[in-house]
């Protein structure tokens, strides 16, 4: 159970154009998705926490603008790179929290990753 | 401010021999703390978590991890390692509240024949 799944899980796109990334809950209901951003030999950093219904919380310094974010329905988030540049190639990974778990549990399950890479 | 410290960036050990990995945070409460294991090009995978009760947890794979609140330390441990146990492995923990989790930097275990 508890299955998180990315899709694409890579992508090459051009400069300038958008770049959808799916994350979806499989077997649970999440209340709260997050989205992760990890460069080469790098930590993960969070770029924003997204609940159902509801507009996202960015992390102080990601543009929400850039970086758009919605969580349509308690399976599906979408992160959408808008006017992507070279520089915003990198991994991006989401997690979510289940409906079912006890509001402090804080545990995520965690997708596969979707590799972004912008010539 | 809060963290969390992953002090050593590379370990390599021998296939076999004894592993630990360090995990320091800082945080005014007792956090929820995690371990995570990653492949290269791959998500995250749980190994174990505590959030209360017995400081010793056992986790999958073989890991275990220990909670030590006087020394804000949560350490992983296994005592025989395997060459499939090369990868990234990532402290984190949880905040609770926003469910905010934060990451450590990671420390990359390589393990020689």
């Amino acid at each position: 159970g508890a299955v998180v799944s990315q899709h694409p899980s890579r992508v090459i796109c051009k400069s300038g154009t958008s770049v959808k990334i799916e994350c979806r809950s499989l077997d649970f209901q999440a209340t709260t998705m997050f989205w992760y951003r990890q460069f080469p030999k790098q930590s993960l950093m969070l770029m924003a926490t997204s609940n159902e219904g509801s507009k996202a919380t960015y992390e102080q310094g990601v543009e929400k603008d850039k970086f758009l974010i919605n969580h349509a329905s308690l399976t599906l988030s979408t992160l959408t790179v808008t006017s992507a540049h070279p520089e915003d190639s990198s991994f991006y990974i989401c997690s979510a929290r289940a409906l079912s778990q006890p509001t402090r549990s804080n545990e995520q399950f965690f997708g596969p990753g979707t590799r972004l890479t912008v010539l | 401010a809060q963290s969390v410290t992953q002090p050593d960036i590379h370990i390599t050990v021998s296939e076999g021999a004894s592993l630990e990995l360090r995990c320091n945070y800082s945080y005014g409460a007792t956090p929820y703390l995690f371990w995570y294991v990653q492949s290269p090009g791959q998500g995250l995978q749980l190994l174990l978590k505590y959030f209360s009760g017995d400081t010793l947890v056992q986790g999958i794979k073989g890991f275990e991890a220990e909670f030590k609140r006087s020394q804000s330390s949560f350490n992983l441990r296994k005592p025989s390692v395997h060459w499939s146990d090369a990868a990234e492995y990532f402290c984190a923990v949880g905040l609770g509240g926003n469910n905010d989790m934060r990451f450590g930097a990671g420390t990359r275990l390589t393990v020689k024949p």
